[in-house]
């Protein structure tokens, strides 16, 4: 059973235009959301991350949405780039002290056309 | 250089030949995770461990041991591998810092089993 849902599987945007990559989750229990993103042949890279305190967090370009009561969050990423052209993970879990497990979604894949 | 670091990158192997991965990162992080990475399906965690000699399940632990003897080596162990364990595998090492936990991925190893 996936814990974090992931939406679209793939994605093509148009330089400059507005990613979006959506995540849904079931527990409540949760409270870090990071997304990560990977390039070919590499392993993946935490991007940014939020916690459920806050409603939107935003670096640079990269912007996470966050609504706790329809358990969904999403990736924004502005101006989107040919560079930003990878594969998007989003995660879930419960901040360390009560262990260190994480949920990935299934992964997006993301074109930007030049 | 901060890194994480997996040997080896490449591995065909045939089914019940005991394998091992080895992962150490020279960061002094405490916590350490393995994934494997399947298409579709995303990262799923294997094993984690909170620090040296504390090691728990992730979510598709079977077929997998781990040990933590020295908190930079977090080897991934197949006692008897099969076919269904063919995949691509990361290593993680992380910390926390201003209730950000940050992770740091391996470059991968891509194991066949025949």
């Amino acid at each position: 059973q996936q814990q974090v849902k992931q939406s679209p599987q793939s994605l093509i945007v148009q330089k400059g235009g507005i990613s979006i990559i959506n995540c849904a989750y079931e527990n409540t229990a949760f409270d870090y959301f990071p997304w990560y993103q990977q390039f070919p042949g590499k392993g993946p890279a935490l991007l940014i991350a939020i916690r459920p305190d806050v409603s939107e967090k935003k670096e640079g370009r990269f912007t996470i949405s966050f609504n706790k009561s329809a358990k969904q969050f999403s990736l924004h990423i502005m101006d989107s780039q040919p560079g930003d052209s990878a594969t998007y993970f989003c995660a879930a879990s419960i901040m360390p002290n009560t262990g260190n497990q994480f949920y990935f979604g299934t992964g997006t894949s993301l074109t930007v056309i030049p | 250089e901060a890194q994480v670091t997996q040997n080896p990158r490449y591995l065909i192997t045939v089914t019940g030949k005991k394998l091992t991965v080895t992962c150490s990162q020279n960061m002094n992080h405490e916590y350490m995770s393995w994934y494997r990475q399947d298409p579709g399906l995303g990262l799923r965690q294997i094993y984690y461990s909170m620090n040296v000699e504390v090691t728990d399940k992730g979510d598709v632990p079977e077929g997998y041991k781990v040990s933590r003897k020295e908190k930079r080596n977090f080897p991934l162990i197949l006692e008897s591998p099969s076919p269904n364990q063919t995949s691509l595998y990361f290593c993680a090492s992380s910390f926390i810092s201003s209730g950000r936990e940050t992770q740091y991925f391996g470059p991968g190893t891509r194991l066949l089993v025949l």
